[in-house]
């Protein structure tokens, strides 16, 4: 159970694109979706916080109007990032946390999508 | 600003011996505690979760919690070479979904 896709694996475009990423909950309903980025050999940083049906949390230092979140659904949450520019190539991965009540509900983690601006 | 700390390592067990990963955290009303496994070019995968005080184990994997010392360790017992990669520690407070990430150990098991 507590499976998460993610949407694609990979991406290269070029530097002016905007890339849309998808992150499904496939077995559970997932009230609260997080978008992390990592960069080589670093930990994940949290980006922001998207509770379905109302508007996405961003950490300080996150431009929300470069990166675009909608969480339309209990299982499905999309990140875009528009107007690609080579600073932005990362690794973005989505996590899902199940819709039940207390603290005992950890996140689960899509495969990840490797972004790559040229 | 919380913060989640880990030796970045890399440590080196050779097969079949015990690999310890600790982790230590500054929030001390702190709640949950995670540990995830990550291995090179992949998303994380969560391996064990703890949330009272002492020892919850789960096949080769035990994890120990002391909230008195803000600590937090992973033990793996017969370790085998699939095994090795970056153990990520995390940890979500109290009232808060949102975890708080070390920086990971990065774990080599030699055959």
């Amino acid at each position: 159970g507590a499976v998460v896709s993610q949407h694609p694996s990979w991406v290269i475009c070029k530097s002016g694109t905007s890339v849309k990423i998808e992150c499904r909950s496939l077995d559970f309903q997932a009230t609260t979706m997080f978008w992390y980025r990592q960069f080589p050999k670093q930990s994940l940083m949290l980006m922001a916080t998207s509770n379905e049906g109302s508007k996405a949390t961003y950490e300080q230092g996150v431009e929300k109007d470069k990166f675009l979140i909608n969480h339309a659904s209990l299982t499905l949450s999309t990140l875009t990032v528009t107007s690609a520019h080579p600073e932005d190539s990362s690794f973005y991965i989505c996590s899902a946390r199940g819709s039940r009540q207390g603290m005992d509900q950890p996140q689960h983690f899509g495969d990840g999508t490797r972004l790559s601006i040229l | 600003q919380k913060e989640v700390e880990q030796n970045s390592g890399p440590l080196s067990v050779p097969e079949g011996a015990i690999a310890s990963l600790n982790c230590t955290y500054s929030d001390r009303v702190s709640q949950s505690f995670f540990w995830y496994r990550q291995y090179s070019g992949k998303s994380p995968e969560l391996i064990m979760s703890i949330y009272s005080n002492g020892d919850k184990e789960d096949g080769r994997f035990t994890a120990q919690l002391n909230k008195a010392s803000q600590y937090v360790s992973l033990l793996i017992r017969d370790s085998q070479p699939s095994d090795s990669a970056t153990y990520l520690c995390a940890v979500s407070g109290a009232g808060s979904y949102q975890l708080t990430f070390g920086k990971g150990t990065k774990l080599s098991v030699i055959p």
